[in-house]
């Protein structure tokens, strides 16, 4: 079945070590979204690619940073983490920059020790 | 930019009962409005949507209404069920951008 896979689905990393999640797609959707989910509240926008052009948003923090070096794979790296960073990040795609639906990826929680 | 206010935060019923959740949006240009159900810990599951040129739509035990005058959008779920527990979130869409923007979100507790 065409899904969004997000890998891994819970990752456990240190105060200020570098982590990298990744999102792979067999969707063959032009636009990938990265968002920030902490609890209670809805799901933040960090990124998104239309393509290979990159949007970020004006109050995305500059310790977070994305790639996306294919059609299918989008990867989110948070380069010194902090305790505050601990959220669910979920990846999400829609087929074209004018499409409504947004198809979501189950989603990694990740921990900051 | 779009603003999306959703109440009531936290929504309680009986089993069996009907929950309505709404929504107001800011901009008279958004067009789309889709409603997500999110359980603990799972992603956010699309569960029904409207477009603007549409009053209401329904599908089984839920429904979407829009009033485009009054810039507000509904759902409602009759008959509810355990299973319906859960956090609903609205949402709308700006064809200027495409952007999703969010309500806040509704806690639903269904009581037996």
């Amino acid at each position: 079945d065409a899904m969004v896979i997000q890998n891994p689905r819970y990752q456990v990393t240190q105060f200020g070590k570098p982590v990298t999640l990744s999102c792979s797609q067999t969707l063959n959707h032009n636009v990938m979204y990265w968002y920030q989910q902490k609890s209670s509240q809805a799901p933040k926008l960090l990124f998104h690619y239309y393509d290979k052009d990159f949007n970020n948003e004006a109050d995305t923090p500059d310790n977070f940073q994305s790639r996306r070096p294919n059609t299918s794979f989008c990867f989110l790296d948070i380069r010194s983490p902090g305790l505050g960073d601990a959220a669910m990040y979920l990846c999400a795609t829609k087929k074209s920059l004018s499409s409504y639906e947004q198809y979501f990826g189950p989603g990694t929680r990740l921990t900051v020790t | 930019g779009e603003n999306v206010e959703q109440h009531p935060s936290t929504l309680s019923v009986q089993e069996g009962d009907s929950a309505v959740i709404k929504c107001t949006y800011s901009d008279s240009a958004s067009n789309y409005f889709p409603w997500y159900k999110q359980e603990l810990g799972k992603r956010p599951q699309l569960i029904i949507d409207i477009r603007s040129n549409v009053g209401e739509k329904k599908d089984q035990r839920i429904a979407v209404t829009l009033n485009k005058t009054a810039k507000h959008f509904s759902l409602h779920i009759t008959e509810t069920q355990p299973e319906d527990s859960a956090v609903y979130f609205c949402a709308a869409i700006v064809d200027s951008n495409y952007q999703l923007i969010w309500g806040a979100g509704t806690k639903l507790i269904i009581k037996p």
